[in-house]
């Protein structure tokens, strides 16, 4: 099946430091890249779309200087925590979206998420 | 506004049992919908994924139906191990919802003790 990997897997940082999460598709090309946070016991939620070679469209409450999101190429996304805060601190997913090849059935494969400690 | 409720929220069973997690979604319209495995620290793994015409799909022990009259699913875990011990996340599609077409539900958080 398709892989998305993240990188770094965790990471730990200084209030007021600014931290970069990479997620790549390393099988398929990835038009769409989506990132997510999520809090302890809590659900997926979705902070962000990421297209490539166009601006990144934010959900609301997400304030997008504070998260910047990057969609480089059709296989890499990042996501820039600037001035990072205790309160970023938090479970950071990226997904893919790739074109099933079974029936046109749009598949997300996630992946496998970074962990964000802010001190 | 669409929702996806899962139950029960967490669930402790034995190591051999079996178990069965519940879903509730009133999205709509409904393209296909979808169990995860999350385990702790690690980002969702997909288990299944159904459209609205199928009623039954399998993946090892793991087996998940789909009542589209009733907008309800399952996922049914047999012969359970201790490497089951995790979160399972129904997620439904819906094509005109969100940017990413998808509603999450809060996960069933399911322990196999030995």
């Amino acid at each position: 099946g398709a892989v998305v990997s993240q990188h770094p897997s965790w990471v730990i940082c200084k209030s007021g430091t600014s931290v970069k999460i990479e997620c790549r598709s390393l099988d398929f090309q990835a038009t769409t890249m989506f990132w997510y946070r999520q809090f302890p016991k809590q659900s997926l939620m979705l902070m962000a779309t990421s297209n490539e070679g166009s601006k990144a469209t934010y959900e609301q409450g997400v304030e997008k200087d504070k998260f910047l999101i990057n969609h480089a190429s059709l296989t890499l996304s990042t996501l820039t925590v600037t001035s990072a805060h205790p309160e970023d601190s938090s479970f950071y997913i990226c997904s893919a979206r790739s074109a099933g090849r079974a029936g046109n059935l749009d598949t997300q494969y996630f992946g496998p998420g970074t962990r964000l400690t802010v001190l | 506004k669409n929702q996806v409720e899962q139950s029960p929220q967490s669930l402790i069973i034995l190591e051999g049992k079996n178990c069965t997690l519940q879903c509730n979604y009133t999205v709509s319209p409904f393209s296909n919908l979808r169990w995860y495995k999350q385990d702790t620290g690690r980002g969702p793994v997909s288990l299944t994924i159904m459209t609205f015409s199928e009623n039954t799909k399998s993946n090892g022990r793991y087996t998940a139906t789909l009542d589209a009259d009733t907008k309800q699913s399952s996922l049914h875990i047999t012969a359970s191990q201790l490497s089951d011990s995790a979160s399972y996340i129904c997620v439904v599609s819906d094509p005109g919802g969100g940017a990413d077409g998808l509603t999450f539900g809060k996960g069933t958080h399911l322990i196999i003790q030995p």
